[in-house]
């Protein structure tokens, strides 16, 4: 089952504009990630926030974290028609051990128009 | 470095067939994970593996399973399929353990008949 949900479902913006994504998760966490996905293809890791970071930036991504909350936004600026695709953010749960398991939220899928 | 390799990449079988998909990770890496992906249900996670044993499991029955070899090339095999089975399964390698970003392979697409 999905630990987290996201939200929109679908953001349609134009070109330039700024898109934010929101994540809610259920469970304490390690780390929090946001994966793109082109049309059904495979996932690319976009950036990875550990549960003790509150913002991170990577180029045009700000990525902010609310472990009270259990939540995380990823923001776009100056979005561009290839940002087209769907965004997920994906949580590491405590008490795993050593393994890596990815928990996947329901995605946004973003839409930018000329 | 070449990225996470899948193959095949498309896949059609027949319900009660069994399948077996290959996942080659990133050089150096040691950990392979796979996931199913369907419109209902999303993204799932089916297991995990480092240095050929199973780390974790996803909530799928027993007809799913995989193993992994010394060159950290990982496979997956489902059993006895069934429709629901059809879905986007995706395979990622990571470096070491959980603390690390997964790099994902494109895919590969089973249909179901």
């Amino acid at each position: 089952s999905q630990q987290g949900e996201e939200d929109p479902q679908a953001l349609s913006i134009q070109e330039g504009e700024n898109a934010t994504m929101n994540c809610s998760y259920k469970t304490s966490i390690n780390n929090l990630q946001w994966y793109r996905q082109n049309s059904g293809r495979g996932l690319v890791h976009l950036i990875l926030i550990r549960s003790n970071e509150r913002e991170k930036h990577s180029g045009r991504l700000r990525v902010t974290l609310d472990t009270s909350k259990k939540s995380s936004s990823l923001l776009i600026t100056a979005s561009r028609a290839a940002d087209t695709a769907s965004y997920f953010c994906a949580t590491d749960a405590l008490n795993t051990g050593t393994a890596s398991k990815l928990t996947f939220g329901t995605g946004t899928r973003l839409q930018v128009t000329l | 470095k070449a990225g996470v390799t899948q193959t095949p990449r498309y896949l059609i079988k027949t319900r009660g067939q069994q399948v077996t998909l290959s996942c080659s990770p990133i050089s150096g890496h040691r950990s392979v994970s796979w996931y199913q992906q369907t419109p209902g249900q999303g993204l799932q996670f089916l297991f995990e593996y480092f240095s050929e044993t199973q780390r974790n499991k996803g909530n799928f029955p027993g007809r799913f399973s995989g193993r992994q070899f010394s060159n950290s090339r990982s496979e997956m095999n489902v059993s006895t399929l069934e429709l629901g089975d059809s879905a986007l399964y995706l395979c990622a390698s990571s470096l070491r353990d959980r603390l690390t970003e997964q790099y994902f392979g494109p895919g590969t697409r089973l249909t179901v008949t």
